[in-house]
């Protein structure tokens, strides 16, 4: 059965430092994709960053990008130069080919940046 | 408006009362989703649609949940006979393609927070 990991219940950053917010996650399936979403205060899921199971290089968007380690499981999130409004709950979430309906989500990590 | 919009925002419910809940997708996305959020977790699948055929609904909790999408846009998630476990955040979702979930990032609305009393 496929899971998804999140071992780090809150995180705490300083203003303008990086972070890194860990996730690992199980499949049997060869075919997966990788997400990582952030939950604001204010309810709404917004979608961050995507890595597929066949992309060689890690996926990169602005202040995000994906270290992806296929042999050891592991999606982590890192968030360079941390800004007070990526203050948020952040997901890990996984989709697979052999059951396209479903995307499954970590229990969240709750990040806390500080001036 | 651009997003996936939900209503209403927050509802409170009677043990025992039906509720209806709302979710208009974007526009022209083929995949809708139903997600339940409990306090303090992430989201989990309730059910998926692709167009107006409700292709999983191996989520629902149990028989008091029912959803639908008649005409492939709009969808209600109902819940009757409302039971205290019923409260959580309900999420809907939509993505562009019939793929489902598959690589293809869900656009999630706000929610709604429903309580039961």
């Amino acid at each position: 059965a496929q899971k998804i990991t999140q071992t780090q219940p809150g995180m705490f950053v300083q203003e303008k430092e990086a972070v890194t917010l860990d996730c690992t996650y199980d499949t049997s399936d060869q075919s997966y994709g990788l997400f990582w979403y952030k939950q604001p205060s204010s309810g709404e899921m917004i979608f961050l960053i995507y890595q597929g199971s066949y992309d060689e290089q890690n996926a990169t968007e602005g202040r995000y990008s994906l270290n992806f380690q296929k042999a050891r499981k592991s999606a982590n999130l890192v968030i360079s130069a941390s800004q007070l409004g990526d203050s948020a709950m952040y997901f890990c979430a996984m989709s697979w080919w052999s059951d396209t309906d479903k995307l499954i989500f970590g229990t969240g990590t709750r990040l806390q940046v500080f001036p | 408006g651009a997003g996936v919009s939900q209503s209403p925002r927050y509802k409170v419910a009677k043990r025992g009362q039906d509720v209806a809940l709302r979710c208009d997708p974007i526009s022209g996305h083929v995949s809708l989703f139903w997600y339940q959020q409990a306090l303090g977790q992430g989201p989990e699948f309730l059910t998926y649609f692709q167009n107006e055929a409700q292709l999983d609904k191996s989520g629902l909790p149990s028989d008091r949940f029912f959803a639908e999408r008649p005409e492939g846009s709009v969808s209600t998630l109902k819940i009757q006979r409302t039971q205290q476990e019923d409260s959580a955040v309900y999420l809907c979702a939509s993505s562009l393609g019939g793929q489902g979930a598959y690589n293809s990032p869900l656009h999630f609305g706000n929610g709604t927070r429903l309580t039961v009393t």
